[in-house]
């Protein structure tokens, strides 16, 4: 089975410029979850899709954060402008988005997109 | 809220000593736990959860933790390390807020393991 796959691994931007992360889940996982690791932290939710619904976008910063998961398959996360602070891992994880039994499932996790801002 | 609270965030040990990875967690309920591990330039793996069955739970690896609710902690433990330990590990808790359940990571513990 292919895992989460995300691209690009590496990007190096200066500030004010945009930048856009690509994410393809696990085929047949309803959620699609991105998250925001700086160094030294554990990841930060940034947004959750169910199917091609967001289910929680309260930590995106939608100023200048936005994503989208168009026909509930991959999705991209955009940045613009960026900021020195925006530096950090993106990871994308996905879920089959329910459990039998109830409670949460288990995410997999795409390798992440490294993010530097100068 | 629920929150995680991971002690300690350097652990050294040296090869095939104990490892122990100490999480704690704040929840008004029972709570789903979580410990995943991340290797350099990658991606988080799920080593093991706890869904409110069994207490003692083992995950992938030889690694395993115990559920306590009277010291509201869920630490990992390993009996004996091996160098491919070497990682960051993050405990997590999970919370259903709104009909979903969101995921909130502690700061993680980054073992290393000595020759």
């Amino acid at each position: 089975e292919a895992g989460v796959a995300q691209s690009p691994r590496y990007k190096i931007i200066e500030k004010r410029q945009s930048v856009a992360f690509w994410c393809n889940p696990i085929s047949g996982h309803a959620t699609l979850y991105w998250y925001q690791q700086i160094l030294g932290q554990g990841p930060k939710l940034l947004i959750q899709f169910q199917n091609n619904g967001v289910v929680d976008d309260s930590q995106l910063p939608k100023d200048r954060f936005s994503a989208e998961r168009l026909k509930g398959v991959d999705s991209t996360l955009k940045i613009q402008p960026a900021k020195l602070e925006d530096s950090a891992v993106y990871l994308c994880a996905s879920s089959l988005g329910r459990v039998a039994g109830g409670g949460p499932d288990t995410q997999y996790f795409g390798p992440g997109t490294r993010l530097t801002v100068l | 809220a629920q929150s995680v609270t991971q002690l300690g965030s350097h652990v050294s040990v040296s090869e095939g000593a104990l490892v122990l990875l100490r999480c704690n967690y704040s929840s008004s309920v029972p709570p789903y736990l979580f410990w995943y591990v991340q290797y350099p330039n990658q991606g988080l793996q799920l080593l093991l959860k706890y869904t409110s069955a069994a207490t003692l739970v083992k995950g992938i690896n030889g690694f395993e933790a115990e559920f306590k609710k009277s010291e509201t902690s869920f630490h990992l433990t390993k009996p004996s390390a091996h160098m491919s330990d070497a990682a960051e590990y993050f405990c997590a808790v999970s919370d259903q807020s709104s009909g979903t359940y969101k995921y909130i990571f502690g700061t993680g513990t980054r073992l290393k393991v000595l020759a």
